[in-house]
């Protein structure tokens, strides 16, 4: 049972770039979630999806877009990348909002855009 | 922003000695959880208490919740060197999915 899979686990891009942060889980849970995490501000949440096909903006959805075309994926674009988009990105996943499992966090990204 | 606040920011103690965070929020909730990052790392779920629960155990964690006062503690007892890590509160505001405090940074010294 691979849990939240992420891919990849490093990528440094240049300003304008674009691309695709990958996340799979293989739990059929309906909940998936987007974070960044930045030094002493904790894990903001970009993005989110409590189901295929219906996708809502967290606190900070500039910039990223998400869809949710299967259960099991929930892929996250960086547009047009920007040095401020530089930080660790969490996925997670949950069977619903309240179950005694919480989430399941994948191992994170790590991005740097120069 | 919604999001939760953790205090202290970061804790020094001591093996064997118990540690405290305190988790403060602004919402109204159904349950909070507490999430553990060891350095670098993803976080792992350790407890979640209901709206409807005061206090709950698991192992060495105890957790506890006012509601009237929004806001949980949890206390680690008996902590060891391998319990080194962030630790955040977590809860559901009005986004419908979980939203985080900022952490509290724990090392405990051998």
């Amino acid at each position: 049972n691979a849990g939240v899979t992420q891919t990849p686990k490093f990528q440094v891009l240049k300003t304008g770039q674009s691309m695709t942060l990958q996340c799979a889980q293989d739990m059929n849970h309906e909940y998936m979630s987007w974070y960044r995490q930045d030094p002493g501000m904790g894990l903001r949440l970009i993005h989110y999806s409590v189901g295929a096909g219906i996708t809502d903006q967290g606190e900070v959805p500039n910039g990223y877009n998400v869809s949710r075309s299967t259960t099991e994926d929930f892929p996250l674009r960086l547009l047009s990348a920007a040095p401020s988009q530089t930080s660790v990105y969490f996925c997670a996943s949950s069977p619903g909002q309240g179950g005694p499992t919480g989430y399941t966090f994948g191992s994170g990204t790590r991005l740097t855009v120069v | 922003s919604q999001q939760g606040e953790e205090d202290p920011q970061a804790l020094s103690i001591q093996e064997g000695e118990n540690a405290t965070m305190n988790c403060s929020y602004k919402t109204s909730i159904n349950n909070l959880q507490w999430y553990r990052q060891n350095s670098g790392r993803g976080l792992v779920h350790l407890i979640l208490i209901r709206s409807n629960e005061r206090e709950k155990h698991s192992g060495r964690l105890r957790v506890t919740l006012d509601t009237s006062k929004k806001s949980s503690s949890l206390l680690i007892t008996a902590s060891r060197a391998a319990d080194t890590a962030s630790y955040f509160c977590a809860f559901v505001p009005g986004y419908s999915t979980l939203t985080f405090g900022k952490g509290t940074m724990l090392l405990v010294s051998p």
